[in-house]
């Protein structure tokens, strides 16, 4: 079936860098694209969403970033502090009688580094 | 608003013991989902329920697995019998409806280890 998936497992950065994690998706009827940060113990929490006719939406401290051509999603942290420390998937949604719910990648581990 | 509370959080069974995971959803939330998190496989939809009617079960692994809803605020993953392969950690989500991201919340989990 169709999936959404992540480039890199592990991202290590200094405290006060920026952070871009990508996501690889491959379901173009996806209407909304949903970054979720998940820290030990917790569930997935939301982050931020951009609808597919978008190509770029800001939140606080965060950027998501939609590229279609390439079926390429980022989600950039500025200025990146201890308590960006969590796992981060990605997502996508159809909610036009597609598929049912979330489907989720397999998450990257952002580390902050002292 | 207590969020989506899940229980019990950690649960240790032998292999072939029955398990019975809890959730209670967000008042007024009218879907419910229930998701296994594995290292191999990531986050995966096992079921999800609209006003307490199950609709979409293709993701319970087997017939091992069943999940009810007896009422809005209630649900129940059950696990019979249980096999070490079914060790994970299992969340419960809602949301007011399936097409709008930020409406989905999720529990804290239930961490479950078979032995």
């Amino acid at each position: 079936g169709e999936s959404v998936g992540l480039h890199l497992p592990t991202l290590s950065v200094q405290e006060g860098d920026n952070s871009i994690i990508n996501c690889a998706y491959s379901n173009s009827a996806s209407d909304y694209f949903i970054w979720y940060k998940q820290e030990s113990g917790k569930g997935p929490q939301f982050i931020i969403d951009i609808r597919s006719n978008m190509d770029k939406r800001q939140g606080q401290r965060v950027t998501v970033l939609l590229n279609k051509t390439v079926k390429h999603l980022s989600l950039q942290i500025a200025a990146t502090q201890p308590g960006d420390s969590a796992v981060y998937f990605c997502a996508e949604i159809e909610s036009g009688g597609g598929a049912d719910g979330l489907t989720f990648g397999k998450g990257t581990h952002l580390i902050i580094q002292p | 608003d207590a969020g989506v509370i899940q229980s019990p959080r950690h649960e240790v069974t032998e292999m072939g013991q029955e398990v019975t995971l809890r959730c209670k959803p967000i008042s007024g939330h009218d879907y419910l989902f229930w998701y296994r998190q594995t290292m191999m496989r990531g986050l995966e939809l096992l079921i999800y329920f609209n006003n307490n009617v199950p609709i979409d079960d293709s993701g319970m692994p087997e017939d091992r697995f069943s999940a009810k809803m007896p009422n809005a605020s209630f649900s129940t993953l059950k696990i019979q019998p249980s096999e070490p392969r079914d060790s994970a950690v299992y969340f419960c989500a809602s949301s007011l409806g399936l097409g709008f991201p930020s409406w989905y919340t999720f529990g804290s989990g239930t961490r479950l280890t078979v032995v």
